[in-house]
């Protein structure tokens, strides 16, 4: 199976900072892996993915981090904005159980101060 | 235009009621899902179809029956609503089966059982 974990639940930074959020994972088989953003009352929304045969991609402002050797995930956000404000989700493709779902980590509320 | 959309947006019901909400995606995506999400932000896969057929049925109990017309719907009905059936409903769709690409999610069916 696969649990997914996040280390802190909530992450209060400065407008203009960067911020780090970060997610543990179980399985070392767990080769697909999401980042998703949910803002209050609307639906998880892709940010960004990341294979296991990378260990680094970038997008706009974000860049996902994986660790295979110690089964870790991060969300980086460059230059925080309000609008950044929101839940955080990382989400791992499952291979025991049902295989192949996505499991979900426990999210991780961002508040940017202006 | 919404790609992924359900209806109704809130559902407020008394226990022991049957209840239905609907999801359509006009990604032209063959696998669709449906997720429930616990006031903590728990984010968990409930059932999952693929190009109409079932693929994933968790752990739910059989109140819950998925329903999919064709690839573009997949329903759900919920019989004898029960308090602990209180979340935040939310259906996704992807491209293809459950291999490496993002789910794109509505924006939530928030029901509240009297």
């Amino acid at each position: 199976g696969e649990s997914v974990g996040l280390h802190l639940p909530t992450l209060s930074v400065q407008e203009g900072d960067n911020s780090i959020i970060n997610c543990a994972y179980s399985n070392s088989a767990s080769d697909y892996f999401i980042w998703y953003k949910q803002e209050s009352g609307k639906g998880p929304q892709f940010i960004i993915d990341i294979r296991s045969n990378m260990d680094k991609r970038q997008g706009q402002r974000v860049t996902v981090l994986l660790n295979k050797t110690v089964k870790h995930l991060s969300l980086q956000i460059a230059a925080t904005q309000p609008g950044d404000s929101a839940v955080y989700f990382c989400a791992v493709k499952n291979y025991g159980g049902s295989q192949g779902n996505l499991i979900f980590g426990k999210g991780t509320k961002l508040s940017v101060k202006p | 235009d919404t790609a992924v959309s359900q209806t109704p947006k809130y559902l407020v019901t008394q226990m022991g009621n049957d209840k239905s909400i609907k999801c359509e995606q006009n990604l032209g995506h063959d696998t669709m899902y449906w997720y429930k999400q616990d006031s903590k932000k728990f984010l968990k896969i409930m059932f999952s179809y693929n190009n109409k057929e079932l693929i994933i049925n968790e752990t739910v109990p059989n109140r819950f029956s998925p329903k999919s017309p064709d690839k573009a719907h997949l329903n759900l009905h919920i019989n004898s609503l029960e308090l602990g059936d209180s979340a935040v409903y939310f259906c996704a769709s992807s491209p293809q089966g459950i291999g490496n690409q993002p789910q794109h999610f509505g924006d939530g069916t928030r029901l509240s059982i009297l």
